[in-house]
């Protein structure tokens, strides 16, 4: 069954303390795989798209890194501004089409 | 460019009364979804349509949901009649092009609650 798993679901930092979110997928035929970021109150606001394996994409104090099972957002010195949820989905038509979504990780930055 | 537009924002009814949300896509785009969101089930994808054409609609719960789009710049997600465990959030989102590898666009979302 095509899945998509993120880790952790909730995640604390201080302002200038750097980390990783994580992606873990079992997609199959997977064409894409997406971040978005998601605001209380908001609908989700896409960040980057990885196609391949190795692919690294940048904004600002996020970079996106995809591998064979996984994807991570790493976050580089975050500030308050960044808390929010941080949303992953693959995409598929594999079979019948499918953007599986994950549950998210709700980050928040101390100030 | 205007994004995707919702209405209403928020809609409290209640149980048995009919509801309807309303999407406008990215003008050009020719992909529309509706997904539902709860904290415990997350994003749902209820029903997406191609060229207004309802192309995959297994994710809708049961008869009392439906959708239209009657043209490219329009759609409806109506719940008739409503139940309390429909309450949640209703985005609509619109996308261009190879839906397995483009990006979605969301609109800000209806939060529906069902007394």
């Amino acid at each position: 069954e095509d899945q998509v798993t993120q880790s952790p679901e909730a995640l604390r930092l201080q302002e200038g303390e750097s980390s990783s979110l994580n992606c873990s997928y079992t997609v199959s035929g997977l064409r894409g795989l997406f971040w978005y970021r998601q605001d209380p109150g908001k609908g989700p606001e896409f960040l980057f798209t990885l196609y391949s394996a190795g692919e690294e994409k940048e904004k600002e104090r996020l970079k996106a890194t995809l591998t064979k099972k996984e994807s991570f957002l790493h976050i580089t010195a975050p500030k308050p501004e960044d808390s929010a949820t941080y949303l992953c989905a693959g995409g598929t038509t594999s079979g019948t089409y499918k953007y599986i979504f994950g549950t998210g990780t709700r980050l928040k930055v101390l100030a | 460019d205007a994004g995707v537009i919702q209405s209403p924002r928020h809609e409290v009814t209640e149980m048995g009364q009919e509801v309807t949300l309303r999407c406008k896509p990215i003008s050009g785009h020719d992909y529309l979804f509706w997904y539902r969101q709860t904290m415990m089930r997350g994003l749902e994808l209820l029903i997406y349509f191609n060229n207004n054409v309802p192309i995959d609609d297994s994710g809708m719960p049961e008869d009392r949901f439906s959708a239209k789009m009657p043209n490219a710049s329009f759609s409806t997600l109506k719940i008739q009649p409503s139940e309390p465990r429909d309450s949640a959030v209703y985005f609509c989102a619109s996308s261009l092009g190879d839906i397995s590898n483009q990006p979605q666009h969301f609109g800000d979302g209806t939060r529906l609650s069902i007394l």
